[in-house]
């Protein structure tokens, strides 16, 4: 089972560069979302899609843009990278029809930006 | 805005003891949901335990239970008999399901250290 799956998994960059991190669901979820961890702290939302087709800005959205490209793929973009950026970003997925009300989480992709 | 907190950034707990994490929120809401998971080294984001607010009796699964307090809005997660391997960051989660999106809210986290 793939659950949601999150590429590339490292990244390194250097500032001003552009990049996109590409997430996909395979579990017919409406939601998804875009979070990021810094070190030593909770994750936070950067950007959600409650449904295919929209998008809307979470916590923190300065310095992202986002793409829900059909109901299983949503993508997340640095126009461009800054030190500020470097974390960890989580895509998950959810559905209350489906998940129970539960949001799975991908395994991560770790993005330094020097 | 809806927040969490954990106020202990870190436990300790002696293998094979029990060991309570704690979790307050802040919310207006009746109808929420609220999480913890479990984020080991890997960093893979782990669902241990979820609470519905509607639901008086509080959730277990196994060796993991919560004291679920809603007019205290606390939500502490009981681990009996650690392991080592429960050793990870836990972090509590609020989530309201009245608003589009339905996203979840995070605290800091706690690091759990399990000593042998």
């Amino acid at each position: 089972n793939a659950g949601v799956t999150q590429t590339p998994k490292f990244q390194v960059l250097k500032t001003g560069q552009s990049m996109t991190l590409q997430c996909a669901q395979d579990m017919n979820h409406n939601s998804m979302y875009w979070y990021r961890q810094d070190p030593g702290m909770g994750l936070r939302l950067i950007y959600y899609s409650a449904s295919e087709g929209t998008t809307d800005k979470g916590e923190v959205p300065n310095g992202y843009n986002v793409s829900r490209l059909n109901k299983r793929e949503f993508s997340l973009r640095l126009e461009s990278a800054a030190p500020s950026q470097t974390s960890v970003y989580f895509c998950a997925s959810s559905d209350p029809e489906s998940s129970g009300n539960t949001i799975y989480f991908g395994e991560g992709s770790w993005l330094t930006v020097v | 805005a809806q927040t969490v907190t954990q106020s202990q950034p870190e436990m300790s707990v002696q293998e094979a003891e029990t060991v309570t994490l704690s979790c307050t929120y802040d919310t207006s809401e009746s109808d929420y949901y609220l999480f913890w998971y479990k984020q080991p080294p890997s960093r893979q984001m782990i669902l241990v335990i979820r609470q519905e607010a509607y639901k008086q009796q509080n959730a277990t699964e196994n060796r993991f239970s919560v004291n679920f307090q809603k007019a205290a809005k606390s939500f502490s997660l009981k681990i009996s008999d650690s392991q080592l391997g429960d050793a990870a960051m836990y972090f509590c989660a609020y989530r309201n399901m009245n608003n589009a999106g339905n996203m979840l809210t995070f605290g800091g986290g706690t690091r759990l250290m399990v000593k042998p």
